[in-house]
């Protein structure tokens, strides 16, 4: 079947504008994450979300991110005002039911540039 | 807070060699630990995943083992080929449906 994915697969914005990143999990997982992969920092969390229980925005690192995820399968992550401390790669993942130990599967990614 | 190490941070071996990468965390609460691969401009693909009552998984050449009372984990990758370079991460899934990684080890088989 389908894994996750996600678009677009690069952007490129100017410093102060606003982006949206989408995922689209494996059907049939109920639980999705937003992680962010930049150069000497590794892989971060930014926020989960599962089933229709308030999402775990804990990672988030400023009020510019946000994150919605509509009907329970699609996500948006959106960033306002972009700063080029921005810039990374942003990785969706999704797992069966968010239960802690189920295995998460990772889509390709969005690599965000901010001029 | 939780971290996890993986060292080395990068290993360059022949082609044919058993290798070991190594993945270490300080808090011992943990629900499960996973070991991905990561090939350059792409996303993570899944290799094992060990939950916290196992000790060992193994996929084909390869095989993880866990140790929660020294909060290890090694990959141990048998007869390495050309195909196997790539940079391996670990994630520890901890009590929270998140996971925390370590930077990664950056493998290079050479021919």
């Amino acid at each position: 079947g389908a894994g996750v994915s996600q678009s677009p697969s690069n952007k490129v914005t100017e410093k102060g504008k606003d982006v949206e990143l989408r995922c689209d999990p494996i059907s049939g997982h109920t639980a999705l994450y937003w992680y962010r992969q930049s150069l000497g920092q590794g892989l971060e969390f930014l926020i989960y979300f599962q089933g229709n229980s308030a999402p775990d925005k804990s990672g988030l690192p400023s009020d510019r991110f946000s994150a919605e995820r509509t009907g329970g399968s699609v996500s948006t992550l959106t960033i306002q005002r972009t700063q080029q401390e921005d810039s990374a790669v942003y990785l969706c993942a999704s797992s069966l039911d968010g239960r802690a130990g189920n295995e998460q599967f990772f889509g390709p990614g969005t690599r965000l540039t901010v001029l | 807070k939780q971290e996890v190490t993986q060292i080395p941070a990068a290993l360059s071996v022949p082609e044919g060699e058993n290798l070991v990468l190594n993945c270490s965390f300080t808090d011992s609460a943990i629900y499960n630990l996973q070991w991905f691969r990561q090939d350059p401009g792409k996303g993570l693909t899944s290799l094992l995943l060990i939950q916290s009552s196992q000790r060992e998984q193994t996929s084909g050449r390869l095989n993880a083992s866990l140790d929660k009372s020294s909060g290890r984990s090694t990959l141990y990758i048998a007869a390495s080929q050309p195909g196997d370079s790539a940079t391996y991460l670990c994630g520890k899934g901890g009590g929270s449906e998140k996971l925390v990684f370590g930077k990664g080890t950056k493998l290079t088989v050479n021919p």
